[in-house]
């Protein structure tokens, strides 16, 4: 069931920050914010998670806004590589599964 | 590095075939799951598993089964392949109790004649 709220596709310039948004205005106290992406024709990738706080790692930033309705994942200098299509997903750890949606497809152009 | 294997890559079959879709992973998980996806569309949720000798269903009803005899193991199979089967399937796994960090294989593209 979609929880979540994505534009359906992006453009971003290579070297440039990609700002991905997400809304989840239902989320409830317990649920983290999942990012994962998918290049084309592979399994999904792990990005990143979230609770309350911004997380930053290897790949991106999380950015939860402070009502935790809304929520942008940042990859600060976008290269071709990191077209795809980035899945927001919201979900308690204890759940059987996360639920992927449609996601938004970015592409980072030359 | 995830280590999760599917094979194999492609499989182009014809009608009322049975198939065995394979994957392993060598990181001692003990969850697994399978996905379905059609290009461009959601990932749906076919079949899951919380150890040896553990398969649930999940979200999206499939008429294929699972198995989990050794934890490394999930094979999908097929006893009668169809035209509405095709479909891209991506097997997964997770550390149990822990479903964040989902690892995917590279899938296999599968397509019924």
């Amino acid at each position: 069931d979609a929880k979540t709220t994505q534009p359906p596709s992006m453009d971003c310039a290579e070297g440039r920050a990609a700002n991905l948004p997400c809304n989840h205005s239902t989320i409830s106290g317990n649920e983290y914010v999942y990012w994962y992406r998918q290049i084309h024709s592979q399994g999904p990738q792990y990005i990143i998670h979230g609770l309350k706080n911004n997380e930053t790692n290897e790949m991106a930033s999380l950015i939860i806004t402070e009502d935790r309705k809304s929520s942008t994942l940042i990859l600060p200098h976008a290269t071709l590589r990191d077209t795809a299509v980035y899945y927001c997903i919201v979900s308690v750890t204890g759940a059987n599964n996360l639920f992927f949606g449609t996601g938004t497809r970015l592409t980072v152009i030359p | 590095e995830a280590d999760i294997y599917q094979t194999p890559r492609y499989l182009v079959i014809g009608t009322g075939k049975k198939i065995t879709l394979e994957c392993s992973q060598t990181m001692g998980h003990d969850k697994m799951y399978w996905y379905q996806q059609d290009p461009g569309m959601e990932l749906h949720l076919i079949h899951y598993s919380y150890g040896v000798n553990s398969t649930e269903k999940g979200d999206l009803s499939s008429e294929s089964t699972v198995s989990r005899i050794r934890t490394e193991h999930f094979p999908l199979t097929l006893e009668s392949a169809r035209p509405s089967h095709t479909s891209q399937y991506l097997c997964a796994s997770s550390e149990l109790g822990q479903i964040y960090e989902q690892y995917f294989g590279p899938g296999t593209r599968l397509t019924v004649t």
